[in-house]
Parts: C-alpha cells; structure tokens; sequence
C-alpha cells in the first residue's frame, strides 16, 4: 500500500514551452504532498509543499510563477514548469505524506527534465 | 532551521568491506525525527529507517545498523559486508514532525568495488 505514482519518469522539452509533472497517491488520500528538485550530484531541495484545496507554500527562493503547482484532489498534485530554460533542468521529486507507511512519507519515482 | 549535514561526499570500499556514513544534524526542536534513504541510480528514494527523537535505542536490519547519538547529535549508519548493490547514494534527513517536510544532507555516493 501507499504508492506515489509520478509521471513523466523522463521528459525532453524545448526552451519556452511548459511541463506539467503528475503526482498521484494510488491508493490513499494525500492532503499533503511535497515537491522537491535535485540537481546531479546534488541533495534534494525542497521546492514547495502542496496542500489539497489551497495554494501552495513555496520555499525561499523559488519563482512561484515559474513552478505553478496544483493540489486539486486529495489524489492528485501536479508541478507546471512554465517557460522552461535549460537551467530548469534538474530530476523532480514528489512525495506525499501518508500516516501509515514509512512514517509518513512516500516517494514517487522522478521526473527528469531535460531543457533543450 | 534545521539542518542535516553528511561531510563524506563519496566513499569507495572493495566488496565485503564495512562501511559508515556519518551524519549530523541540527535542530531546535525537542521532538524530530532522522531518517536514511538509499537512492539508486535510477532515482527513486528507498526508505531505510526513521528514529524519532526519543529512541535512542541502536537498530540493525540485516546488514545494515543505525547509531544514534543525541548527545553528539549524530546518526550514523553501517553497511557490514558490503556488497556491489549496496553502490548507490545515501541521504540523511531530518523532519520536525510525523509527515512534515524533510531536510536532507547533501548526500554521501557509496561505491562498491567488487
């Protein structure tokens, strides 16, 4: 049980145009779901947390305008990358809070982005 | 702020090897919880094990086993007989509640030679 479905696994885009990145908890509710980026070699960043009904709350230093997140269902959270440049590139990581299963938390298995 | 850091950015042993990857943490919070991840090169997060603040008490699983030291606010983590499958990258994290964010150390890559 709880499993984060999240797609694309892998996406090539062109610099301008926008990327929508699903997250979706299969078989539980997720009133909250986390979006976090990680560059290569790097650790991940917390970019925003989503919380089903209402707006996101974005960490420092991330362009709410630029990664539109939407939390529309209890299943369902999606990132919107808009106007994508290369340096949007970067593997994108949801993970949804569930009060049962790995104490709550549950990963979804990546999105990388490429910007070309 | 929290903060979780993992100073060993890539450590390589031969098979069979032990290995230990050491994390600190800090927080103001009386009540935490630490966690590792295993994250293959594919990806994903592969939970390990979460300690909350007031087990102190040491874990192993297999060949894996977990030290926490509030005192040194440290939890570190022992691969015993290392094998080729255990080569991936390991993360420290850190969460001040049940389900809240995590914040993660900058990583330590694991490489097993065989």
């Amino acid at each position: 049980g709880a499993v984060v479905s999240q797609h694309p696994s892998r996406v090539i885009c062109k610099s301008g145009t926008s990327v929508k990145i699903e997250c979706r908890s299969l078989d539980f509710q997720a009133t909250t779901m986390f979006w976090y980026r990680q560059f290569p070699k790097k650790s991940l960043m917390l970019m925003a947390t989503s919380n089903e009904g209402s707006k996101a709350t974005y960490e420092q230093g991330v362009e709410k305008d630029k990664f539109l997140i939407n939390h529309a269902s209890l299943t369902l959270s999606t990132l919107t990358v808009t106007s994508a440049h290369p340096e949007d590139s970067s593997f994108y990581i949801c993970s949804a809070q569930h009060h049962t299963t790995n104490y709550g938390y549950t990963f979804g298995s990546g999105t990388r982005l490429t910007v070309v | 702020a929290q903060k979780v850091t993992q100073a060993q950015t890539e450590i390589s042993v031969v098979e069979k090897e032990d290995v230990t990857l050491d994390c600190v943490y800090e927080t103001r919070d009386t009540t935490y919880y630490l966690f590792w991840y295993k994250q293959p090169p594919s990806g994903e997060l592969v939970f390990l094990i979460r300690r909350n603040s007031f087990d102190e008490q040491n874990e192993i699983s297999g060949r894996y086993s977990w030290n926490f030291q509030k005192s040194t606010s440290s939890f570190n983590f022992t691969i015993t007989a290392s094998q080729v499958v255990d080569s991936a990258v390991y993360f420290c994290a850190l969460s001040k509640a049940a389900g809240n964010k995590l914040t993660f150390g900058g990583g330590t890559r694991v490489l097993v030679k065989p």
